[in-house]
């Protein structure tokens, strides 16, 4: 089965380190997310790209966060410098088609500390 | 503003009794996209359905059923013959064309066997 792979699975860093979490989405999807979710917030969606572009990122504090797709195989999600309130869990999730040809696959997260 | 609002906080059912589960949203855009995700205990987030707002089909798959209603905001989701493994928080969620997202605080369903 096709997947969406994460890494790292868990890290856990100090506050003010920079952190980078990666995400290959499966080969052929054109739309990849990332989503934060922790206990207070519950699930929020941070970024979205279809075809490597950025159609929105109004859901990152820009101040740190940052989300790009340096190609159509890898996408990252940066926070510099890291806080202890950006504990939470990290998914990516990628997408194809559009209209009623569609599907969204998740990955496992990355399970972020900041200590 | 815009809004999610799944009331049921948890529900518990037996094994193969129907359960539905309600998703009401708010959005002043015209253009937007509905979800439903299930995560179960493990942890990883499973996407089950997107609907967009043009589209008032209600839709079946399975055991599970959407049901659209655009004159009450509203897309419930129904599980027929529920089965243990169908226990899981079901969060339902809201995309516009913006690219505004919000998401429901989650439903936590147990069936029991």
């Amino acid at each position: 089965d096709a997947r969406v792979t994460q890494t790292p699975r868990h890290k856990v860093t100090e506050m003010g380190q920079e952190v980078t979490m990666r995400c290959q989405p499966i080969l052929g999807h054109n739309t990849v997310f990332w989503y934060r979710q922790t206990m207070m917030q519950g699930l929020e969606l941070l970024a979205y790209f279809r075809n490597r572009a950025p159609l929105d990122d109004s859901g990152m504090p820009k101040d740190r966060f940052s989300a790009e797709m340096p190609d159509a195989t890898l996408a990252t999600l940066k926070i510099q410098p890291s806080e202890p309130r950006d504990s939470a869990v990290y998914f990516c999730a990628s997408g194809s088609g559009q209209g009623e040809s569609y599907g969204y696959t998740f990955g496992s997260g990355t399970r972020l500390t900041v200590v | 503003a815009q809004k999610v609002t799944q009331a049921q906080t948890e529900i518990s059912v037996v094994e193969k009794e129907d359960v539905t589960l309600d998703c009401v949203y708010e959005t002043r855009d015209t253009t937007y996209y509905l979800f439903w995700y299930k995560q179960p205990p493990s942890g990883e987030l499973v996407f089950l359905i997107r609907r967009n707002s043009f589209d008032e089909q209600n839709e079946i798959s399975g055991r599970y059923s959407w049901n659209f209603q655009k004159s009450t905001s509203s897309f419930n989701f129904t599980i027929t013959a529920s089965q243990v493994v169908d226990s899981a928080v079901y969060f339902c969620a809201l995309l516009t064309n913006a690219g505004k997202s919000t998401f429901g605080d989650g439903t936590t369903l147990t069936v029991k066997p």
